[in-house]
């Protein structure tokens, strides 16, 4: 079966716009959760979304947000982009036995 | 004090030997714990999980789960070069299915 599918791959963006990241997770799978992953900090985890609700949130300014679509898949999206946003963002798909990752979206702020 | 703690390494070993990677966590309260092979550029790929206190085994990997010392290991029996990778321990919080990963261990296996 598919995987999990995160769009796009890559992105460069300029400081002070805003960028919208989509992730589908493994077709029945209904929790979809965010991670950043740089050099410094390692993974750190964004938020998770069941069946179209925030279950977990972490330790994130408010630019960072996100939602579910009713079909599963959810989207993040990042306000006034600053440079120390750049890293690889993932999405991970699962249901407690294991968490499967998407190929990420390295997004670049220049 | 880290809520997931790995020794960042490098962790060398040479090829055929058994390489063994460590992981502590803060709480008393997480039951599931996962370990995940992550290859430079790429995204992590899952290893395995465990639960239950003791060793889990899937062909060359262990993992060892010691709940009373919040302590969690994978060893990699017979290491190959294509093991050389960072190795992500994480656990899963108390509701939800939020992973809190460890900043990793380098693995170098040389031939």
């Amino acid at each position: 079966k598919a995987g999990v599918t995160q769009t796009p791959r890559y992105l460069i963006k300029t400081r002070g716009q805003q960028v919208t990241l989509s992730c589908s997770p493994i077709s029945g799978h209904r929790s979809v959760s965010w991670y950043q992953q740089t050099p410094g900090q390692g993974l750190q985890f964004l938020f998770e979304y069941f069946s179209e609700t925030q279950r977990n949130k972490g330790n994130f300014p408010g630019r960072f947000s996100g939602r579910q679509f009713s079909n599963s898949r959810s989207e993040m999206n990042v306000s006034t982009l600053e440079l120390g946003d750049s890293a690889l963002y993932l999405c991970a798909s699962g249901q407690g036995d294991g968490y499967t990752f998407g190929s990420g979206t390295r997004l670049t702020v220049v | 004090q880290k809520e997931v703690e790995q020794n960042s390494g490098p962790l060398s070993v040479p090829e055929g030997a058994i390489a063994s990677l460590n992981c502590t966590y803060s709480d008393r309260v997480s039951q599931s714990f996962f370990w995940y092979r992550q290859y430079s550029g790429k995204s992590p790929e899952l290893i395995m999980s465990i639960y239950s206190n003791g060793d889990k085994e899937d062909g060359r990997f262990t993992a060892q789960l010691n709940k009373a010392s919040q302590y969690v290991s994978l060893l990699i029996r017979d290491s190959q070069p294509s093991d050389s990778a960072t190795y992500l321990c994480a656990k899963r919080g108390s509701s939800g299915d939020k992973l809190t990963f460890g900043t990793g261990t380098r693995l170098a296996v040389r031939p």
